[in-house]
């Protein structure tokens, strides 16, 4: 997807493990999201971003962490992988201002924690 | 990728019928609609929106309908083709408040299947 990429694009992983994702962005938009995506939930709001070092929780923070160094990057971490982590993850970035609130996704993570 | 579309409710249609998707949303607050088409192993992609002082908006083959009094929102695609088979979610954003971005809550969405 133009201007937002995730990586990597899979992994597997052992229950325990640290495990970070990635997301950059080349779009210098405000906003960046993670989410999982799981059959039956739809996409659920991990974490997000307002700006640099401004981050919140969203509906299923729990186990997850994340932080914003730089306007481009978005880290998703999972300190302790377990199996119920397993899924796939998208970022997302959104642009402030009076224009459309819509959200640009990146192609997802594929997360098997084993 | 392809477990999105396990346990979604499904609409199949005939390639070139007219296709309608249906979204019930929660929040009477919510401002802003948008339309989400997810194909298989990639992620959501836009594809129209709708502001709450509306109640109907038309793109390319594509027409949003806002229902505000039952809560409803509807996604027609015209002469439906193969190529439009995918998952469709709908999501909602809250009404801004303190100059905060509300984020998007999303459906669980629908799955187009398209028949030649």
């Amino acid at each position: 997807d133009a201007g937002i990429t995730q990586s990597p694009r899979h992994k597997v992983t052992e229950t325990g493990t640290p495990v970070t994702l990635r997301c950059h962005q080349t779009e210098n938009h405000r906003y960046m999201y993670w989410y999982r995506q799981d059959p039956g939930h739809g996409l659920r709001l991990i974490h997000y971003s307002y700006g640099v070092k401004d981050t919140d929780k969203g509906e299923v923070s729990d186990g997850y962490s994340v932080s914003r160094s730089k306007t481009e990057d978005f880290l998703l971490t999972l300190e302790s992988a377990t199996s119920s982590q397993t899924s796939v993850y998208f970022c997302a970035i959104s642009e402030s201002g009076t224009g459309g609130y819509g959200y640009t996704f990146g192609s997802g993570t594929r997360l098997t924690v084993v | 990728g392809e477990s999105v579309g396990l346990h979604l409710p499904t609409l199949s249609v005939q390639e070139g019928d007219n296709s309608i998707i249906n979204c019930a949303y929660s929040n009477s607050a919510s401002d802003y609609f948008i339309w989400y088409k997810q194909e298989s192993g990639k992620g959501p992609q836009f594809i129209i929106d709708i502001r709450s002082n509306m109640d109907k908006r038309q793109g390319q083959r594509v027409t949003v309908l806002l229902n505000k009094t039952v809560k409803h929102l509807s996604l027609q695609i015209a002469a439906t083709q193969p190529g439009d088979s995918a998952v469709y979610f709908c999501a909602e954003k809250e009404r801004n408040y303190g100059g905060s971005q509300g984020n998007l809550i999303f459906g669980k969405g629908t799955k187009l299947s398209v028949k030649p």
